[in-house]
């Protein structure tokens, strides 16, 4: 995988659903995985930073597991809310024609219908 | 209250013109950043500062220039160069390195007719 890669691109769930979605991204010389929350009308906001191999981290009922080995890492939502509604970014740094910069997936646009 | 501020939310200028997008932090973080975002596209990075008086070009910056005279001010400028200007641009900051958070401005929506 040369490029941060997400899916599905998009999802629609029932309120009260749990759901997941992955982000890939290329193993070697991993540093560090971001993850975003940008809901409609807003500035995007970091929800967790993840830098170590098999590290899991929570808030609320969001959850993030990460695997740098095999280059991934799980976004779980815990009982959906239509509050959830938004499009979930992930971004690693890559070093790419000599300068380093964040590279960021497509998203994941998730609705929760109520 | 800490942050970053756009401004404007919406600018409409015509082709050919020069424009210059806002952007100023109050977090104290050393490190700004300039990002385009286009349908269909994942965020793409213009221009970064990790220091006053310093910058590095991104992915895209051909028809972009920027200034980082002030640790809070990060000013990026769409010159006529830039091909397709019409894009929302979002402004970050963080405190520097890349295993820190960024955080973002409201952003711009730029049109050019």
């Amino acid at each position: 995988i040369l490029n941060v890669e997400q899916s599905p691109q998009s999802l629609h769930v029932q309120e009260g659903d749990s759901t997941n979605f992955t982000c890939s991204f290329p193993s070697s010389n991993f540093y560090a995985l971001h993850w975003y929350r940008w809901e409609t009308a807003k500035s995007p906001k970091a929800l967790f930073v993840m830098t170590l191999n098999g590290d899991e981290k929570k808030k609320g009922r969001i959850s993030a597991t990460l695997n740098t080995k095999e280059g991934y890492s799980y976004l779980y939502i815990k009982g959906s809310q239509p509050e959830d509604s938004a499009t979930y970014l992930c971004a690693v740094p890559r070093t790419q024609g000599g300068s380093e910069k964040l590279v960021f997936g497509k998203g994941t646009k998730l609705t929760v219908n109520p | 209250d800490g942050g970053i501020t756009q401004s404007p939310k919406y600018l409409f200028r015509k082709e050919g013109q020069n424009v210059t997008l806002s952007c100023e932090q109050n977090l104290n973080h050393d490190a700004m950043y300039w990002y385009r975002q286009d349908p269909g596209q994942g965020l793409r990075l213009i221009y970064y500062s990790q220091i006053v008086n310093d910058f590095q070009k991104g992915d895209i910056a051909e028809g972009y220039s920027v200034s980082r005279e002030k640790k809070e001010s990060f000013p990026l400028t769409v010159t006529s160069a830039q091909k397709n200007p019409t894009a929302f641009y979002l402004c970050a900051s963080s405190k520097g390195g890349w295993a820190y958070e960024q955080y973002f401005g409201p952003g711009t929506r730029l049109t050019v007719t």
